[in-house]
């Protein structure tokens, strides 16, 4: 079964300032999906990035980047420039290849953002 | 376009009570999903509909059932609730055949069971 892992129950940056949220997951198959969701306190899910396995190109959304290394199951989200509406809940999620497949979440990570 | 809707937003109930919990997405897609949210545990799969006329459970779906209504609707029931099933209930859906398949959120039920 696959499983993915957030390891930082709780992080804090300051506005301007860069951090990295850390995600590994557990999978045997080759054809999958990541993404991270954002849940900030109104509990609306929102995607932030998605990345395709067979891509070796690391995604990008404006300040939002992510580091995926496929060999190390690595899957962390960097957020530079951080504002302060970048206070949320962070989710990173996995989904096997197949359509019509649910999304597998890690437990996510408090991100709080200080002036 | 509204998206995902679901209601209610906000639900009490006591031991042994039934209610459902309904659904509904405008956007045309094929799959749809119940997950629940407890804290420190992420988001569980609960039941899915991978297309109109099936239904499959998840991780956690005892004490559930569900109902593919037609392509827009998707119910999810408790037939008698137990404290346990207090959580934060969020209905999602996708389109079955493009390759991204980002899943879509309602804004979610949260319920309390007493």
């Amino acid at each position: 079964a696959q499983t993915v892992t957030q390891s930082q129950p709780e992080m804090s940056v300051q506005e301007a300032e860069t951090v990295t949220l850390s995600c590994t997951y557990d999978t045997s198959e080759s054809d999958y999906y990541l993404f991270w969701y954002k849940q900030p306190p109104s509990r609306q899910m929102i995607l932030v990035i998605r990345q395709e396995a067979y891509k070796q190109q690391n995604a990008t959304e404006n300040r939002f980047s992510v580091n995926f290394q496929k060999a190390a199951k690595s899957f962390s989200l960097k957020i530079s420039d951080s504002q302060l509406g970048d206070a949320a809940m962070y989710f990173c999620a996995y989904r096997r290849g197949q359509a019509g497949t649910a999304l597998i979440f890690g437990k996510g990570t408090t991100l709080s953002v200080s002036s | 376009n509204a998206g995902v809707t679901q209601t209610p937003k906000f639900q009490v109930l006591k031991t042994g009570q039934s209610m459902t919990l309904q659904c509904a997405q405008d956007m045309n897609h094929n799959s749809m999903y119940w997950y629940r949210q407890d804290p420190g545990m992420g988001l569980r799969l609960i039941y899915y509909s991978a297309s109109e006329g099936t239904t499959d459970k998840g991780e956690v779906p005892n004490g559930y059932n569900v109902s593919r209504l037609n392509k827009r609707e998707f119910s999810l029931r408790l037939e008698s609730a137990a404290p346990s099933q207090t959580s934060v209930y969020f209905c999602a859906s996708s389109e079955l055949r493009e390759w991204n398949n980002e899943q879509f959120f309602g804004p979610g039920t949260r319920l309390t069971v007493l």
